[in-house]
């Protein structure tokens, strides 16, 4: 399987700065996928990156405050903008490795 | 609307009993089930499902699927505190797409 690898692994952050999380794979795949996981509550998908395209964004969740880039095939990153403490949350990103999707070791973020 | 919906939310039992773990769902054109146990921060993969009927077994660990009923059991058996975590469930519904996931299932096992 995929060896997926994030940085940073956590962070503390003042409200209204922007933290980029980057992920990086060991190997090519084609749709990197942007998670959320808010406390005590299950994954929320917030975006689908494709190399070479524009990510494809879920309802709730617009590109001015999670702009994703993915300049190749084995690296994307998340920046959440302009933070409020409602961003806290584990972020975390998965690639799809046929059969399976496997998730990096993700990013926890406070928001003071 | 596809949803996956995971019972019971938490379960506490006591070190050598057995587990079962249920997710029911209603997706369009459904592809796959997958279960993770996540501890810390990051979801591992344990099984994905595909065809009714065939079980998975890993270890203490395994699990089945219905696609008539739309469901799917993970059993643990033999538990240990080191199974103590939030077993996760999730549908893929076509290749390349995102994962639908419900809200899982915190497993607390006592010594």
């Amino acid at each position: 399987s995929a060896v997926i690898s994030q940085k940073p692994s956590r962070d503390i952050c003042q409200r209204g700065t922007s933290l980029t999380i980057q992920c990086q794979v060991d190997s090519q795949v084609t749709m990197m996928f942007w998670y959320r996981q808010q406390p005590g509550q299950s994954l929320t998908l917030i975006a689908t990156a494709n190399q070479g395209s524009e990510a494809t964004y879920e309802s709730g969740f617009v590109i001015d405050k999670f702009p994703i880039s993915r300049p190749n095939l084995t690296f994307s990153t998340l920046t959440v903008s302009n933070m409020s403490p409602e961003d806290s949350s584990i972020y975390l990103c998965s690639v799809e490795d046929r059969p399976a999707q496997y998730f990096g070791p993700g990013t926890r973020l406070l928001v003071l | 609307e596809d949803k996956v919906v995971q019972s019971p939310l938490s379960l506490v039992v006591h070190e050598g009993d057995t587990v079962t773990l249920n997710c029911s769902y209603e997706v369009t054109n459904f592809r796959s089930l997958l279960w993770y146990k996540q501890e810390k921060k990051a979801p591992t993969f344990l099984f994905m499902l595909t065809s009714s009927g065939i079980e998975k077994k890993s270890g203490r660990l395994s699990s089945i699927l219905d696609k008539k009923e739309l469901f799917s059991i993970l059993n643990i058996t033999a538990t240990q505190t080191g199974d103590s975590a939030v077993y996760l469930c999730a549908v893929a519904h076509q290749a390349g797409t995102a994962l639908i996931f419900g809200k899982g299932t915190t497993l607390s096992v006592s010594s």
